[in-house]
């Protein structure tokens, strides 16, 4: 049973482009965390979605970041004209139902370097 | 006001001793649920443990254990006979809301031979 997948590992983009990171959650999964990460700080939550449907963005910054979870394929964060402030690791989290015990579960993170 | 308190930035033990994890919590909300997840030099996020707070017994997994003081809102990761692959970043997390981990900002382990 793979885990939760995200790819690209690593990003580098030059200011004014954008990026796309991708997450699969785990088999059986359909609720989607994205949490960022900035270098020698904790995880800070950014939005929760379900399939088609976004329950939670108050992390989300207010401008160009936007995410999606369509009804097939993975998950999307996308960050428009990136900035050197966006450079961080992304990490995506998944869960297989909503409820306090329900453990998330963490993939492997998308380092963004942003030059 | 900081919703996930960890107040050890750094920490050595030696080799096969038990070591203590500070993490304490604020929240009004009843129903809430507490984690621990380690961060290896790799960088990818290991989860450790779970306790939910109408949980009576404390939670246990393997060399891991959670010492659950509600009262006090706190709930200190316990590691017990340490291996030098401890040595890690490790956030205290908190389930709240809409189900969004807010996270401490990490104790980093370091274990001596």
């Amino acid at each position: 049973n793979a885990g939760v997948m995200q790819n690209p590992r690593h990003l580098v983009r030059r200011r004014g482009q954008e990026a796309r990171l991708r997450c699969s959650p785990m088999k059986g999964h359909s609720h989607v965390y994205w949490y960022r990460q900035l270098p020698e700080e904790g995880l800070k939550f950014m939005v929760y979605l379900q399939k088609e449907n976004i329950i939670d963005e108050s992390g989300m910054p207010k401008e160009r970041f936007s995410a999606e979870f369509p009804k097939e394929g993975p998950s999307i964060l996308r960050i428009q004209q990136v900035v050197r402030g966006d450079s961080a690791a992304y990490f995506c989290a998944s869960s297989p139902l909503t409820g306090q015990q329900e453990t998330q579960y963490f993939g492997p993170g998308t380092r963004l370097l942003v030059l | 006001a900081q919703k996930i308190t960890q107040t050890q930035p750094g920490m050595f033990v030696q080799e096969k001793e038990a070591v203590t994890l500070d993490c304490t919590y604020d929240t009004s909300d009843p129903s809430y649920g507490l984690f621990w997840y380690k961060q290896p030099s790799s960088g990818e996020m290991i989860f450790l443990i779970y306790q939910g707070s109408y949980d009576q017994q404390n939670a246990t997994e393997g060399r891991y254990s959670l010492n659950f003081q509600k009262a006090r809102k706190s709930a200190n990761l316990v590691i017990s006979a340490s291996q030098l692959g401890d040595s890690a970043m490790y956030f205290c997390a908190m389930r709240e809301g809409t189900n969004k981990l807010i996270f401490g900002t990490g104790t980093l382990l370091a274990v001596q031979p």
